[in-house]
């Protein structure tokens, strides 16, 4: 069974650029998790779907950020424009249903010049 | 709103020696307990979980955790550690009143030198 794939994997940008991530879950994950990793710490959530409607997201910064899960299956995140802070790594994660083990992606490591 | 503390955020070890890493949450409900392992440009792997039961869980790669509620603590543990267990380590924590929302520690770098 093939896991949580994300796309890229590193992206370097300057400040003021737009940057997208893209995530793949887990063939019948109903659940879609966007988390991010600053340097040092532990992951926290940014947003997560049931299919494709966004039922927490109140960690997101909607400012400058914004993600879809059109389809239900892949989710797109993206940050227009990035600041400096926005350095980190944006980890996927997917379960089978809200109350199903949590399957982590590889991350994409972004980094705002 | 519910947190964990790993208290150590660097554990040096040599290889073959025992290891704890410790872990801390407040919640006054109950929770659901996680020990989660990440290589170096890796996402996170889940090593065990404690939901409800035997307060000692057996995990992957001889990890071992034990959930004590009256010290809000789920240490893990390993008797002898190899140089592959260089990582990180996240303990996590789901209240569960608040569907599958995990809560993350800051994480402990265990490093096993030879």
């Amino acid at each position: 069974e093939a896991g949580v794939v994300q796309s890229p994997r590193y992206k370097i940008i300057e400040k003021k650029q737009p940057v997208a991530f893209w995530c793949n879950p887990i063939s019948g994950h109903n659940t879609l998790y966007w988390y991010r990793q600053n340097l040092g710490q532990g992951p926290e959530l940014l947003i997560r779907y049931e299919n494709e409607e966004a039922v927490d997201d109140s960690q997101l910064p909607k400012d400058r950020f914004s993600a879809e899960r059109l389809k239900g299956v892949d989710s797109t995140l993206k940050i227009q424009p990035a600041e400096l802070g926005d350095s980190a790594v944006y980890l996927c994660a997917s379960s089978r249903d809200y109350k199903g083990e949590q399957f982590f992606g590889p991350g994409t490591r972004l980094t705002v010049l | 709103a519910q947190s964990v503390t790993q208290l150590d955020s660097q554990v040096p070890v040599f290889e073959e020696a025992p290891v704890e890493l410790r872990c801390n949450y407040s919640s006054s409900v109950s929770v659901y307990l996680f020990w989660y392992v990440q290589y170096p440009n890796q996402g996170l792997q889940l090593l065990l979980k404690y939901l409800s039961g035997s307060t000692l869980v057996k995990g992957i790669n001889g990890f071992e955790a034990e959930f004590n509620k009256s010290q809000t603590s789920f240490h893990l543990r390993k008797p002898s550690v190899h140089i592959s267990d260089t990582a990180e380590y996240f303990c996590a924590v789901i209240n569960n009143n608040a569907g599958n929302m995990l809560t993350f520690g800051g994480g402990t770098r265990l490093m096993v030198k030879p």
